[in-house]
């Protein structure tokens, strides 16, 4: 069984500052998929990795995609209160399918 | 509005109740899921259907019954559940496996449900 682990579990930071949140396991994923849930919503999707090594950047939120495929890191600068939520990585398993591995999760808080 | 809709978004049953959950996707996907998300553990994948035919039952007990009647809607029939099925139901849905790699999924809202 695939897994993936996430730290930290629970982040509490005050607006304006940085925060990396850790995606590991150890099995390889072809692609790899972070997602943010909001209280009472379901997860939204937001980015893709595919290549080893591959770094994306989507306004204040930079996601990187380990070397070897098997962990991923989410990088938030600056945060803000409208960054609080629930982030999970999922692993799409190499062979195909259409079987996602969630991550255990972190819960973000972003104070004023 | 991720183009998943679930109905109802909060449903409160009795453990002898029939109850169903729907869902209903409009991005022109042709699989979709239903996930268990419970306080403190991961996302919990329930059922996949591939051109609405069931290619994954994640050993969900029986009191749980998925219906896909096309690739447009989604199911969950519930009924005879216990206080520990509380949970929120996810639906998603995606381009089905061999048409792209991504597998990259889309999901309603949720169904928020209080077995009493």
């Amino acid at each position: 069984t695939q897994l993936l682990e996430q730290s930290p579990q629970f982040l509490s930071i005050q607006e304006g500052e940085n925060l990396t949140v850790y995606c590991n396991s150890s099995s390889v994923f072809s692609s790899l998929q972070w997602y943010r849930q909001e209280p009472g919503e379901g997860p939204v999707l937001l980015v893709t990795v595919v290549t080893g090594g591959e770094v994306k950047k989507l306004k204040r939120l930079t996601f990187q995609f380990g070397d070897a495929r098997k962990d991923s890191s989410l990088h938030i600068t600056a945060a803000q209160p409208g960054d609080t939520g629930l982030y999970l990585c999922a692993g799409n398993p190499t062979g195909g399918g259409n079987k996602l591995t969630f991550g255990t999760g972190t819960q973000l808080k972003v104070e004023l | 509005e991720t183009g998943v809709t679930q109905t109802p978004r909060h449903l409160v049953m009795g453990m002898t109740n029939k109850k169903s959950l729907k869902c209903e996707q409009h991005l022109g996907h042709n699989a979709m899921y239903w996930y268990k998300q419970s306080a403190k553990k991961p996302l919990e994948l329930m059922f996949v259907y591939s051109l609405e035919e069931r290619v994954e039952n994640n050993s969900v007990p029986s009191r749980f019954s998925p219906e896909c009647p096309n690739s447009s809607h989604l199911f969950l029939h519930l009924h005879t559940l216990q206080p520990e099925d509380s949970a929120l139901y996810l639906c998603a849905s995606s381009r089905r496996a061999g048409t792209t790699i991504y597998n990259e999924q889309f999901f309603g809202p949720g169904t928020r449900l209080t077995v009493l």
